[in-house]
């Protein structure tokens, strides 16, 4: 089955104490992303990666880092994380399409994080 | 600046009548632009994909058109169901930059 996992599903911890949500995909996209929600501010993007080794700032970078490593794997590291960071996490996937642009993105479930 | 809008937060309408919501965007100029339903507590589901030189695209009860003149556009359920309750977003590839979606239009269809 295709599909975008991540995990955790949900994670409560402190401020100032590193963490990663991983995120992976079984469908060989090349194009990966990273969405954090929020209400009232919608859904915007973090960092986004082209293929592997490629990574490029989205709206909302700051306090958070990605690796793209591998092609199926792109997970999000909050360094050092801030009660600000506190939202709904989506990672997305997509294949390109010839030319230019993006396919259909398929969503991960969702990390709830709380930063207490 | 830029920005990207969806016509109304909420919207209600009766089952079987036809749903339309706006996607207005203002300084991009997106190559393509994306229609996704979410439920709560879910990732966005992908509906549609039009491209900047179609005017209109079809998949079964949905229709979305694309109007880059007037950097509009229009996401349409005909006969709507209540299980097409949902928020809608829609979301501009800014092609080789980042994709910034609206901030959603949560549709509810009364039985």
């Amino acid at each position: 089955e295709a599909q975008v996992t991540q995990n955790p599903r949900y994670l409560i911890t402190v401020t100032g104490k590193k963490l990663t949500v991983t995120c992976s995909q079984n469908m060989n996209h090349e194009y990966m992303s990273w969405y954090r929600q929020d209400p009232g501010l919608g859904l915007r993007q973090i960092y986004y990666s082209m293929n592997v080794e490629v990574t490029d700032k989205g709206d909302v970078p700051e306090g958070y880092k990605v690796s793209r490593k591998e092609k199926r794997n792109f997970p999000l590291i909050l360094e050092s994380p801030s009660p600000n960071q506190t939202s709904l996490y989506f990672c997305a996937s997509s294949s390109r399409l010839a030319g230019r642009g993006t396919d259909t993105q398929y969503f991960g479930p969702g990390t709830r994080l709380t930063v207490l | 600046s830029q920005k990207i809008e969806q016509n109304s937060e909420a919207l209600n309408i009766q089952e079987g009548k036809t749903a339309t919501l706006t996607c207005n965007y203002t300084n991009y100029s997106p190559a393509y632009l994306q229609w996704y339903r979410q439920d709560p507590g879910r990732g966005p589901v992908f509906l549609l994909l039009i491209r900047e030189n179609e005017k209109e695209k079809r998949k079964e009860r949905l229709k979305v058109t694309f109007d880059t003149t007037l950097k509009q556009s229009l996401f349409h359920i005909t006969a709507s169901q209540p299980a097409d309750s949902a928020t809608y977003l829609c979301a501009l590839d800014r092609v080789g930059q980042n994709f910034v979606f609206g901030p959603g239009t949560r549709l509810s269809v009364l039985p």
